[in-house]
């Protein structure tokens, strides 16, 4: 079946613009993450849903980004007024449950936003 | 808050050695992921690691949980240049956190 896809793959933007990041997650997954990736780092957690509850928006650097999911499919996350330190890959992954209270299975990445901000 | 240390940071060895990679955490957890990523790609899953004692194999890759400890270890027999990638790990302890990676170079 379909992995988690992400679009689009690449996107430039100038310094103040919004952009708005788009992840399908695959079909059945009831959790989806979102992740920073600047470039030689590791991954910075930036937000979770899992089902119906509330989302961990714990990660979020700054008000300037917001991330929205419908139900258990596709999620944006948006950016808000863009700075150049927000450039970087942006990955989604998903998972779903193992039936283990609370414990979810490995996650499956997207391939990544690659946002560049000028 | 969960903090997630993985060391080395950077390795560089031969073909046909041996090694090991850790992954420390601060909190109470035993569920722990290892993946890998190559440049320009995405993270591939490795292993998951649900239980304290959790021993798991795959290739040339061992990786194993001591949940007392807080502490993971992947470790790499007899490295090809094909392992050459960067690993991380992720601690579930209701947030989700990765380590820093640990990028490998095998050599010939």
């Amino acid at each position: 079946g379909a992995g988690v896809s992400q679009s689009p793959s690449n996107k430039v933007t100038e310094k103040g613009k919004d952009v708005e990041l788009r992840c399908d997650p695959i079909s059945g997954h009831t959790a989806l993450y979102w992740y920073r990736q600047r470039l030689g780092q590791g991954l910075e957690f930036l937000i979770y849903f899992q089902g119906n509850s509330a989302p961990d928006k714990s990660g979020l650097p700054s008000d300037r980004f917001s991330a929205e999911r419908t139900g258990e499919s596709v999620s944006t996350l948006t950016i808000q007024r863009t700075q150049q330190e927000d450039s970087a890959v942006y990955l989604c992954a998903s998972s779903h449950p193992l039936g283990l209270a609370g414990v979810q299975d490995t996650q499956y990445f997207g391939p990544g936003t690659r946002l560049t901000v000028l | 808050e969960l903090k997630v240390e993985q060391n080395p940071l950077f390795l560089s060895m031969q073909e046909g050695k041996n090694y090991t990679i850790y992954c420390n955490y601060s909190t109470t957890s035993d569920r722990l992921y290892w993946y890998r990523q190559d440049p320009g790609k995405s993270l591939e899953s490795l292993f998951v690691l649900l239980s304290n004692g959790a021993v798991k194999q795959e290739g040339r890759l061992m990786a194993s949980l001591d949940t007392k400890a807080r502490l993971s270890t992947l470790h790499i027999t007899a490295a090809v240049h094909d392992l050459s990638a960067t690993y991380f790990c992720a601690v579930d302890s209701n947030d989700m956190r990765f380590g820093a990676g640990t990028r490998l170079t095998v050599k010939p």
